[in-house]
């Protein structure tokens, strides 16, 4: 069964507007991370925003913020104010802690395009 | 500056071959990660690391193997086994204790293209 699910396979977004990417995740465990990471054309990973299961507080980081609704296994993340820059790929991923690992489960990702 | 080294960026193979990416780190990070990308797809995990001269199959270990003989170090060896090689390889470390807080970080990645 798919543990992350994103299902937005590509988005638009006026620059300056905020826009909300959609990260459903299926885990039995207690205790699990949730993460946001951006990936530009050139490839690289670039690490967002964390969410632990046990955090009260939405997290937020600067421009970012995570709307996490545990009971509705969703953890969006929202962009404010959005900048040409931001276009790229979303990766939501979670990390179970079924066992000792720290592996992620990756979504397969939004493609977002800010139109000027 | 601190970070994750991953060479060459661009490796172009013959159907056959055997061949080794490599992938440092100098963040004093115990695990270390292999991930594979296909277009337009998210990443899925090859083989990890959690401590030196050990590590685990990923989801799709077929086709490659790793060692750890150093904390540094987690060269990935793509082999003739592999049936599609061709893909974007991401090598990426994390601290292996503490809490569930414990992002991984990237390095720029391989291109791996099997002519």
């Amino acid at each position: 069964a798919q543990k992350i699910t994103q299902t937005q396979p590509g988005m638009f977004v006026q620059e300056k507007e905020a826009v909300t990417l959609d990260c459903t995740y299926d885990t039995s465990d207690q205790s699990y991370g949730l993460f946001w990471y951006k990936q530009p054309s050139s490839g690289e990973m670039i690490f967002l925003i964390y969410q632990g299961s046990y955090d009260e507080q939405n997290a937020t980081e600067g421009r970012y913020s995570l709307n996490f609704q545990k009971a509705r296994k969703s953890a969006n993340l929202v962009i404010s104010a959005s900048q040409l820059g931001d276009s790229a790929m979303y990766f939501c991923a979670m990390r179970e802690h079924t066992d000792s690992s720290y592996k992620l489960i990756f979504g397969s990702g939004t493609r977002l395009l800010v139109r000027p | 500056d601190g970070g994750i080294t991953q060479s060459p960026k661009y490796l172009f193979r013959k159907e056959g071959q055997n061949v080794t990416l490599s992938c440092e780190q100098n963040l004093n990070h115990d695990a270390m990660y292999w991930y594979r990308q296909d277009p337009g797809q998210g990443l899925r995990l090859i083989y990890y690391s959690q401590i030196v001269n050990d590590f685990q199959k990923g989801d799709i270990a077929e086709g490659y193997s790793v060692s750890r003989e150093k904390k540094e170090s987690f060269p990935l060896t793509v082999t003739s086994a592999q049936k599609n090689p061709t893909a974007f390889y991401l090598c990426a470390s994390s601290m292996a204790s503490g809490g569930s807080y414990n992002e991984q970080f990237f390095g720029p990645g391989t291109r791996l293209t099997v002519l």
